[in-house]
């Protein structure tokens, strides 16, 4: 079974800029979720998304944004990108049941100059 | 809003001996989760915990459920080279909504041959 995927493995913009960050979940998971992960430190949660819908999301400025789209991928887009924003990006997915339980892609490296 | 502290902060140890880490909250928790993160890479998940005083194994590694359902820990024995890596424990955020996991800011185990 093919796991979570991302895409880009890297990304380098400059400040300002738009970025558009890929995840393909898991066949059979409904569940996108998108933490980021700045040098050092832990998991932020992002944005969580479920059947097409955003769920939840994490304390973050509107330029973050993303979608779901039918077939469950997910698209994870940073406007007017700042040098802060420079991190590891990473989509996880779950499936209906047991949502807790969340299994990772290898994430996107947004370098921002 | 509830957060996870993880102990120790790093720790470097010889090649074959035991590691204990744990992890705590000050609210309770319903559902533990450890997950191994290595260097460029997605956590991987390692154990998940849904029971209070629920002992777990998977290979060398062994996690515990605490009985107050604020604590969970982490035990390696033997330990490999290739258990490097960031280890961090998460659970559904049951304050807002059980599907958006907080994590814990990680244990750092360093290997020494």
């Amino acid at each position: 079974e093919a796991g979570v995927t991302q895409s880009p493995t890297h990304l380098i913009k400059t400040r300002g800029q738009q970025a558009t960050l890929r995840c393909s979940p898991i066949s059979g998971h409904t569940s996108v979720y998108w933490y980021q992960q700045a040098l050092g430190l832990g998991l932020q949660f992002l944005l969580w998304y479920d059947e097409g819908e955003e769920r939840n999301r994490g304390n973050f400025p509107p330029r973050f944004s993303g979608r779901q789209f039918p077939n469950y991928s997910s698209e994870l887009n940073v406007n007017a990108l700042e040098l802060e924003d420079s991190a590891l990006y990473l989509c996880a997915s779950s499936p209906d049941r047991g949502r807790e339980t969340q299994y990772f892609g290898p994430g996107t490296r947004l370098l921002v100059l | 809003g509830q957060q996870l502290n993880q102990s120790p902060q790093s720790m470097f140890i010889q090649e074959g001996e035991d590691v204990s880490m744990n992890c705590t909250s000050s609210s309770i928790f319903n559902t533990w989760l450890w997950y191994k993160q290595d260097p460029g890479e997605g956590p991987v998940l390692l154990i998940a915990l849904y029971k209070a005083g629920e002992l777990t194994s998977n290979g060398r590694l062994t996690a515990q459920f605490g009985i107050t359902r604020k604590d969970s820990f982490l035990n390696i024995s033997a330990s490999i080279p290739s258990d490097v890596g960031i280890y961090f424990c998460a659970g559904p955020n049951s304050e807002t909504s059980y599907d958006k996991v907080i994590f814990g800011p990680g244990t750092s185990l360093s290997v020494i041959p």
